[in-house]
């Protein structure tokens, strides 16, 4: 079966640095996956991790650990706008999505 | 900057009735799914179709639902005899062929079954 575990809510300051961790239990795993979604809006893609290590993307770096099963998005230089939910997801063999149920981030000035 | 589109936004259907909801994939995209996702719950895949066949699909993808591609650019998503428990935001993603493997959400199509 397919198992996403990340946590529901964290909260930061606004200029600070904040680590969202997920762990992962799939069958066919093809990759993990950071999405962000605000309220009422679709997904949208921040990055993706196939091999062990760290990918950076400006404030945004994601890290997999494939024998551990783990993944963490780090966030630098807090923004407002950066209040939302993560998603953490894993792709399976054929490039399915299984999602976490999200962390929701809130942002503090 | 090309984008996933989908119509309509918000559909109201009776339970019982069938419904199709369109989505529009990104045009050099070969790979298309369908993911659900329940007010307040996580996000669920439903179907992902490649080379005009179903490639995967989950086991809420029941007989109730199918879909197609009925041209060289539509795709759709049909439910069959809707349940109050169909509620839900219906999103299309697609991605491309090769190494991309990112998959691009459209803005969803908020259904509602009375």
């Amino acid at each position: 079966g397919q198992n996403i575990d990340q946590p529901t809510e964290m909260t930061a300051t606004e200029g600070a640095i904040v680590q969202i961790n997920c762990t992962y239990q799939t069958s066919g795993f093809n990759g993990l996956f950071w999405y962000q979604q605000h309220a009422g809006e679709a997904p949208t893609f921040l990055s993706y991790n196939v091999l062990d290590g760290l990918e950076e993307k400006g404030r945004f770096s994601s890290f997999l650990s494939r024998s551990k099963g783990y993944s963490y998005l780090l966030l630098k230089e807090l923004q407002m706008k950066d209040s939302a939910s993560y998603l953490c997801a894993a792709s399976g063999s054929a490039r399915q999505l299984t999602f976490g149920s999200g962390t929701q981030l809130t942002v503090l000035p | 900057e090309p984008e996933v589109t989908q119509t309509p936004s918000h559909q109201v259907t009776q339970m019982g009735q069938e419904v199709i909801l369109r989505c529009v994939p990104i045009s050099n995209h070969l790979y298309f799914y369908w993911y659900r996702q329940i007010l307040g719950q996580k996000v669920e895949f439903l179907v992902s179709f490649y080379n005009n066949e179903i490639s995967e699909k989950s086991e809420i993808f029941d007989d109730q639902f199918s879909v197609e591609r009925p041209d060289g650019s539509n795709f759709t998503l049909k439910i069959r005899s809707t349940k109050l428990e169909d509620s839900a935001m219906y999103f299309c993603a697609s991605s491309e062929a090769g190494g991309g493997r990112e998959q691009y959400f459209g803005p969803g199509t908020r259904l509602t079954v009375t």
